[in-house]
């Protein structure tokens, strides 16, 4: 089975912290996503890469970046956390075509005091 | 971005009784996909539709391709305590990028004992 794997399942960290969520995915899967999730607005995607090195912004990438410099980990950064980026944060990776789906990680729960 | 209009937003039913819910769009979609969050949880993929038509079951759950390929349905027969959480319809878009999914806003299903 694929496995996505982040780092922590719930972090606090303080305002104006640099804070980098880690995912791994063990399948070769060419394509790698973050998305968070809040209630009421569903998934939204902040960015994506299929690709080493390659990424694209998703519908909300301001205040995030994001890095892939090996094909199974991509990692999400939040260069000055604020508290509206308290969230649920999921990773996801997906084989070049998506029509067989994304395989999500156990999501990081991120609270910014 | 663009999301899949999904309902009902949430749910509230009694174990034992049937459950459905859909996910409609203004697009033409290739593939439907149905996934389940369990509270703290990442989605986890059920069920994946490939042609108009379609009808596929696992154990209590059916879901089915519109024949237009603008929307899908999800049943769950016979629902029971453990069938509580988010589900979330994902589909393909016809004509978009092979790599990226459009997400619906979920359903949050309840089951009281």
């Amino acid at each position: 089975d694929v496995k996505v794997t982040q780092s922590s399942r719930y972090l606090v960290k303080r305002t104006g912290e640099k804070v980098f969520l880690e995912c791994v995915q063990d399948m070769d899967h060419e394509n790698m996503f973050w998305y968070r999730q809040d209630p009421g607005l569903g998934l939204r995607l902040i960015y994506f890469s299929y690709d080493v090195k390659m990424k694209e912004k998703g519908d909300i990438p301001e205040g995030y970046s994001v890095s892939r410099e090996k094909k199974e980990r991509f990692s999400l950064i939040l260069e000055s956390a604020s508290t509206n980026q308290t969230s649920m944060y999921l990773c996801a990776s997906s084989q070049g075509n998506a029509n067989y789906g994304y395989t999500f990680g156990s999501g990081t729960r991120l609270t910014v005091v | 971005g663009q999301q899949l209009n999904q309902s009902p937003q949430s749910m509230f039913i009694q174990e034992g009784e049937d459950v459905s819910m859909n996910c409609t769009s203004s697009s033409i979609f290739n593939t439907w996909l149905w996934y389940k969050q369990d509270p703290g949880e990442g989605p986890v993929l059920l069920i994946a539709l490939y042609k108009a038509g379609e009808l596929t079951s696992n154990g209590r759950l059916t879901a089915q391709f519109g024949i237009t390929r603008k929307d899908s349905f999800l049943n769950i027969s016979a629902s029971i305590p453990s069938d509580v959480g988010i589900y979330f319809c994902a589909g393909q878009r016809s004509g978009g990028s092979n790599y990226k999914l459009t997400f619906g806003k979920g359903t949050l299903l309840t089951v009281n004992p």
